[in-house]
């Protein structure tokens, strides 16, 4: 079993559409979640960093932490072509010293 | 902030060739950054964990002699692909976060290898 699980999708969505993208987790000693977003060829980019549990909204994201269900969320409302890319989510245990643990990505298509 | 640059951005070389990569973190310091390879439509696979001023940490399965990394300074890191071969062909990504920071990383911006 893998430590963190992602859906790889792809998703596709229409423009203006809610998009959920989740994963899951085996270990309970993560404490610091984030979301990335990638387009082709790039290098990631944080989108949200949330520690421990709990809601973080950022604009048109909102990143949602359940510790207890080892469960984490990242909604974007109202979506636009622009945000077709692939979302990693990563995970650590605390620290910049800490490697991250990362999902294997989800791939959106969110078309005019 | 938190910006990690990447030098160079895309380079070819002959198969038997050395190549560097560097990795600069530009407005915040770092004691540890990581080296990622991606291959296309995979996720990243963490190669090393570079630490300022000691031995780096190359995880398994990674030959430690062929991906030579230097952290020389809080803001520098580098990676050097010795003797490279056309299955080195990859993007490289780096990763650093700030030592005044939480457990948050920043990515630069990758460097695309191309072996011939």
């Amino acid at each position: 079993q893998k430590e963190v699980e992602q859906d790889p999708g792809p998703l596709s969505v229409p423009e203006g559409a809610i998009v959920s993208l989740n994963c899951t987790y085996s270990n309970s000693a993560f404490q610091y979640f984030m979301w990335y977003r990638q387009y082709s060829r790039k290098g990631p980019e944080l989108l949200m960093y949330t520690y421990s549990s709990g809601n973080k909204e950022d604009g048109r994201f909102t990143a949602q932490v359940d510790k207890s269900s080892k469960y984490i969320s990242l909604f974007i409302r109202d979506s636009q072509p622009s945000d077709s890319a692939t979302y990693l989510c990563a995970m650590t245990y605390g620290g910049a010293t800490n490697k991250l643990i990362f999902g294997t990505g989800t791939l959106l298509a969110v078309q005019p | 902030g938190a910006v990690v640059s990447q030098h160079p951005s895309w380079v070819i070389c002959k198969s038997g060739t050395s190549v560097k990569i560097e990795c600069r973190s530009l407005d915040f310091q770092a004691t540890t950054m990581f080296w990622y390879r991606q291959f296309p439509k995979q996720s990243l696979m963490l190669m090393a964990t570079s630490n300022e001023g000691s031995k780096a940490t190359h995880e398994q399965g990674v030959e430690k002699d062929k991906f030579l990394i230097n952290h020389a300074s809080l803001t520098l890191s580098t990676l050097t692909v010795t003797s490279a071969h056309p299955e080195d062909s990859s993007f490289y990504i780096c990763s650093a976060g700030s030592i005044t920071g939480g457990g948050e990383q920043f990515f630069g911006p990758g460097t695309r290898l191309t072996v011939l």
